[in-house]
This record gives C-alpha cells, sequence and structure tokens, in this order.
C-alpha cells in the first residue's frame, strides 16, 4: 500500500541533544513537507521541498533542519537551538504538480518529549 | 486577523443531529479548500476537497462561498464516530509554491 512513514512514533530526548525523524513516501509525490501540532493550535509548518536537493523554510523554521536527498526521503532535524521542541510532528507530502493544490497526505506523526 | 479562522468549539450535539461548521480565510486569491478530519492524537485525515459548485459525501455536504470567503461543513444524521476535530485547509497557491493554511480546528462531540 502507498504511503507516508514516519519513524519513530514516539521519542523523548534530553534537552541538548539533536534528534532526527524519519519520513518515507512511496507515493512518488514531488512535495513534502514538516509541520509542527501544539494543543489548541493549528498546524505550523516548518520546512517544505518540492524537488530533490531542494527546500524552503516555513514559518518556523528557528532550530530545524531538513534535507532531501532522495524523493522519497525527508527527514527532519530537532536541534538543540530550538527552545520549545516538545511537540507532535507530521510530515505530510503532495502530488506538487502545477495548478491547482492537491490534497497533503499524512504520515501518522511522531511525538517528541523533551526530559 | 488569522488567514484561516475557525470556531474551536466544543459542538456537543446528540446522536442524529444536523452540525454546520463554517471556516473564513482572509486571501482571496486562495484556490484550494479542504476540510481534514483529526481524530484525538492521530494525524490529519482528508474528508473532502471543496469545490466551487459544492460537494457532497453520503451525510457530509461541503460548500463554497468566495464572495464572503468561507466555507462550510454539513454533518447530517450524525453519529457517535464523527467526534472528531475538523480542520480547515486553505491554499493560496495557483502554481509553484503550495502553502496550505490550517485552522486551529472545531471540535465536535456527538452525545449518545
Amino acid at each position: 500500500d502507498g504511503g507516508i512513514t514516519q519513524s519513530p512514533k514516539y521519542l523523548f530526548r534530553k534537552e541538548g541533544q539533536n534528534v532526527t525523524l524519519s519520513c518515507e513516501q512511496n507515493l512518488n509525490h514531488d512535495a513534502m513537507y514538516w509541520y509542527r501540532q501544539d494543543p489548541g493550535q493549528g498546524l505550523r509548518l516548518i520546512y517544505y521541498s518540492q524537488i530533490v536537493n531542494d527546500f524552503q523554510k516555513g514559518d518556523i523554521a528557528e532550530g530545524y533542519s531538513v534535507s532531501r536527498e532522495k524523493k522519497e526521503s525527508f527527514p527532519l532535524t530537532v536541534t538543540s537551538a530550538q527552545k520549545n521542541p516538545t511537540a507532535f510532528y507530521l510530515c505530510a507530502s503532495s502530488l506538487g504538480e502545477t495548478g491547482l493544490a492537491g490534497e497533503l497526505f499524512f504520515g501518522e506523526g511522531s511525538r517528541l518529549t523533551v526530559l | 486577523r488569522k488567514e484561516v479562522e475557525q470556531d474551536p468549539g466544543p459542538f456537543n450535539v446528540p446522536e442524529g443531529a444536523t452540525v454546520a461548521f463554517n471556516c473564513t480565510y482572509s486571501n482571496s486569491a486562495s484556490q484550494s479548500f479542504f476540510w481534514y478530519r483529526q481524530d484525538c492524537r492521530k494525524e490529519p485525515k482528508l474528508l473532502m476537497s471543496v469545490y466551487s459548485s459544492g460537494n457532497e459525501d453520503g451525510r457530509f455536504t461541503a460548500q463554497l462561498n468566495r464572495a464572503s470567503q468561507y466555507i462550510s461543513l454539513l454533518i447530517r444524521d450524525s453519529k457517535l464516530s464523527d467526534s472528531a476535530t475538523y480542520l480547515c485547509v486553505v491554499n493560496g497557491a495557483t502554481s509553484g509554491t503550495y502553502k496550505y493554511i490550517f485552522g486551529t480546528g472545531t471540535r465536535l462531540k456527538v452525545l449518545a
């Protein structure tokens, strides 16, 4: 079945540590996204990528980094510079074709807790 | 003003009731509109795309009002399983960069 796989589902981190969240898709989508969700808030865009080897900062990119070396993979690193990293992280993808934007497909999410 | 606004609720309704949510958006150039459903501690899942002519899928009806810049979701004959948060999503791009703007969601509780 086609879809988006995020791992790990739950992650605990000590302050000062970097962590990397994995996101893999087999939908052959060009565009991939990382969102952060906090209680009572909407999804906020961290980074997005429309093509391999290219990515753009979203609204809250500070303290995060990404790479897009392969079409199917878009890992997110939460660095120690991120002041409040405890959150639910969602990876998504879309076809990314020109014209009207299509729907977003989401992975199951990764819940990061900083101890 | 937020780019996409929703009443957070919760909307508490009895089983079998009809309930409607609205979502307003500020960018008049927005082209694509969606309703997603999100269960507690889960990922959002597409409920419906919203087309200019309106669209219906079983008990769910979505409509777009470009003049007043809002979209709506109507749920008829509510079921207990409809209890969830409903997210309004708007995309303003016509090509190239895709920026999806999410509302904070409207929480629905269907009561037995």
